[in-house]
């Protein structure tokens, strides 16, 4: 079991280009989460999806970010015309299914997102 | 709004010692929480999980306790190593607010030689 994978693990962009980074959740699981960390802070909570559903956005930007986990393939967080204020680390999470009581997010390493 | 603290932010002990790092939460309607350990430019490690109903939970030198009613845990760390150095998160899932885990900001470990 590989666990949940990201990448790119590293991913320099300048301003204006635009990010893609990627989440394979663990074999089994069917919900993924995408939290970003700023420098110095905590995880904060972007978005929550299921296979191509995206069940709670609350915290994620309205405008520039977008998320999807579609049927086959990976989910993939998007930034478009970065800034540098988006310089953080995105950190994607899996459980198997979401009961509450028990929802333990595994998590991956994360991919670190540096805007020239 | 469910709101996460962790006491201190920063802490620097011989090696050695037994220590106890703080997380408090403002709304006790939690279905569980959960302790993780973040090294440098690494993802997060799951060290314990307690649920609502539990007061406790151990893992070899990791004891973590939660008292739901003052919204309060801790996380004992006996016979610290410099192994142990990290930052540590604290993180609840509560009844409201949909499906985020709420993070607090970690407590940066660092044990000495």
């Amino acid at each position: 079991n590989a666990g949940v994978m990201q990448n790119p693990r590293h991913l320099v962009r300048r301003r204006g280009q635009e990010a893609r980074l990627r989440c394979s959740p663990m074999k089994g699981h069917s919900h993924v989460y995408w939290y970003r960390q700023l420098p110095e802070e905590g995880l904060k909570f972007m978005v929550y999806l299921q296979k191509e559903n995206i069940i709670d956005e609350s915290g994620m930007p309205k405008e520039r970010f977008s998320a999807e986990f579609p049927k086959e393939g990976p989910s993939i967080l998007r930034i478009q015309q970065v800034v540098r204020g988006d310089s953080a680390a995105y950190f994607c999470a899996s459980s198997p299914v979401f009961e509450a009581g028990a929802n333990v997010l595994t998590f991956g390493a994360g991919s670190r997102l540096t805007v020239l | 709004k469910q709101e996460v603290t962790q006491i201190p932010a920063a802490l620097s002990v011989p090696e050695g010692e037994n220590l106890v790092l703080n997380c408090s939460f403002t709304d006790s309607a939690i279905y569980n929480l959960q302790w993780f350990r973040q090294d440098p430019g690494k993802g997060l490690t799951s060290l314990l999980l307690i649920q609502s109903s539990q007061r406790e939970q151990t893992s070899g030198r990791l004891n973590a306790s939660l008292d739901k009613s003052s919204g309060r845990s801790t996380l004992y760390i006996a016979a610290s190593q410099p192994g142990d150095s990290a930052t540590y998160l604290c993180a609840v899932n509560p009844h409201t607010g949909g499906f985020k885990t709420i993070f607090g900001a970690g407590t940066r470990l660092f044990v000495k030689a």
